[in-house]
């Protein structure tokens, strides 16, 4: 089974900063079949990205995805106040199905 | 509107079943795989089963596999979930959810796109 870890748990940063969030796969993933989504409190997840850097209908070009191999990484450019969530990465593998990493938390600082 | 709407959730009591409906409007339904994926409380995300857009690629995750039965009627825009033999493990919120590539005739390689807001299951003697 392919793991997923996200890395940090939590990230603390203020409107306006840069975040750099990470996520690092057990075995080589095909870039085709990573994804990230964010999931504020009560909500249902939203796709942001897709095919690890491609956008989702009507996401912001604030959020990239990049990466390869074990490696991903979602940025988000300039953070607004309705970014702050929890962000997940989300791997298809063959022997093991769909497996999401753990989330990063986003907080204000 | 593109819209999933989950029902059929509830308490029950640990060996019993509970069938999870999930109904589809807004988009065309029989072009796209489905997914049933659940969160427990307080916890991450956890894919449970899949299918095609014709039913011919079922996938589940190990932990259900055996109990759990994931179908579909393309004339009721409708997806269902056959849950039996509920363990505590079980409790969770699940969500359906709609594949992202357009006539797809596998439920793997695959993203979410579109999510209800959920059922909640609640496994408990």
């Amino acid at each position: 089974e392919i793991v997923l870890t996200q890395s940090p748990g939590t990230l603390s940063l203020s409107p306006g900063e840069r975040a750099t969030l990470s996520c690092r796969a057990s075995q080589s993933v095909s870039s085709s079949y990573l994804a990230w989504y964010q999931q504020k409190p009560g909500q249902a997840p939203r796709l942001l990205i897709y095919g690890a850097s491609s956008r989702a209908t009507g996401i912001p070009d604030r959020f990239s995805g990049s990466g390869s191999g074990t490696d991903f990484t979602l940025t988000i450019s300039r953070l607004e106040p309705e970014d702050f969530a929890v962000y997940y990465c989300q791997q298809y593998g063959s022997s093991s199905g769909y497996t999401f990493g753990q989330g990063t938390k986003l907080e204000i600082k | 509107e593109v819209q999933l709407v989950e029902s059929g959730g509830g308490l029950v009591q640990p060996g019993r079943s509970l069938r999870l409906s999930c109904a589809a409007s807004g988009f065309t339904f029989d072009d796209y795989a489905m997914h049933w994926v659940r969160q427990a409380p307080g916890k991450g995300l956890e894919w449970v089963s899949g299918i095609s857009w014709n039913s011919g690629s079922i996938g589940y995750a190990d932990s259900v596999k055996g109990r759990f039965t994931i179908s579909r009627d393309n004339a009721k825009n409708s997806l269902y979930l056959q849950m039996n033999s509920l363990r505590a493990e079980d409790t969770a919120l699940y969500y359906c959810a709609k594949g992202y590539y357009y006539g797809s005739g596998s439920y793997e390689h695959d993203a979410f796109d579109i999510w209800g807001q959920g059922t909640m299951v609640t496994v408990s003697s």
